[in-house]
């Protein structure tokens, strides 16, 4: 079975602070992604990597920054925390070729509260 | 831009009955079309996808969906639902197999006993 595994299932974090959610895949997986999911507005892709040292920004980058050092790790960054990132946070990961042809496999998913 | 919408925000039916979870999108060209499934404190989890040929696809647990070109449509159905059908549905849609997905905003279905 793939597993998708991210490093906290729930955070606490004050506003200012550099925050760092980690997202590893054991399935050799080429693509990867963040989400953010908010009541009501489902999904929404904040950053996504095709390969090593690769991203792509996605509908909603701002705040954030990635990094894929490694084929099986995704970071997301959060630079300066605000109140308005507080959210759940979804990692996927996908097989190529293409970035939507193939399903996702997501994490458990991150509760990050900023206060 | 492409675009998914879930009309319902909750859909509520009996054990036994059938469940129909609706989807509509707007995209250029083709669609791929998805159902993910998230059940409480979990992440999300696939459950089917049209990519092309029949209109009728079926997927996990016994759900199925049909592709609607002429209404853009993307109902979720299920014969039978099961109380442990009980979760969030989300419905994405992508241009391409290269495109990136849009995922509506959810529709909460609660089958009662």
């Amino acid at each position: 079975d793939v597993k998708v595994t991210q490093s906290s299932r729930y955070l606490v974090k004050r506003t200012g602070e550099k925050v760092f959610l980690e997202c590893v895949q054991d399935m050799d997986h080429e693509n990867m992604f963040w989400y953010r999911q908010d009541p009501g507005l489902g999904l929404r892709l904040i950053y996504f990597s095709y390969d090593v040292k690769m991203k792509e920004k996605g509908d909603i980058p701002e705040g954030y920054s990635v990094s894929r050092e490694k084929k099986e790790r995704f970071s997301l960054i959060l630079e300066s925390a605000s109140t308005n990132q507080t959210s759940m946070y979804l990692c996927a990961s996908s097989w190529a070729p293409g970035l939507a042809g193939n399903e996702q496999y997501f994490g458990p998913g991150t509760r990050l509260t900023v206060t | 831009a492409q675009s998914v919408a879930q009309p319902e925000d909750q859909v509520n039916v009996a054990e036994g009955n059938p469940l129909t979870v609706k989807c509509t999108y707007s995209v250029s060209g083709n669609p791929y079309l998805f159902w993910y499934v998230q059940y409480p404190n979990r992440g999300l989890q696939f459950l089917l996808k049209y990519i092309t040929g029949d209109n009728l696809v079926k997927g996990s647990y016994g759900f199925e969906a049909e592709f609607n070109k002429s209404q853009t449509s993307f109902h979720l159905k299920k014969p039978s639902a099961l109380v442990s059908d009980s979760a969030l549905y989300f419905c994405a849609v992508s241009p391409t197999s290269y495109g990136k997905l849009t995922f509506g905003q959810g529709t909460i279905l609660t089958v009662h006993p």
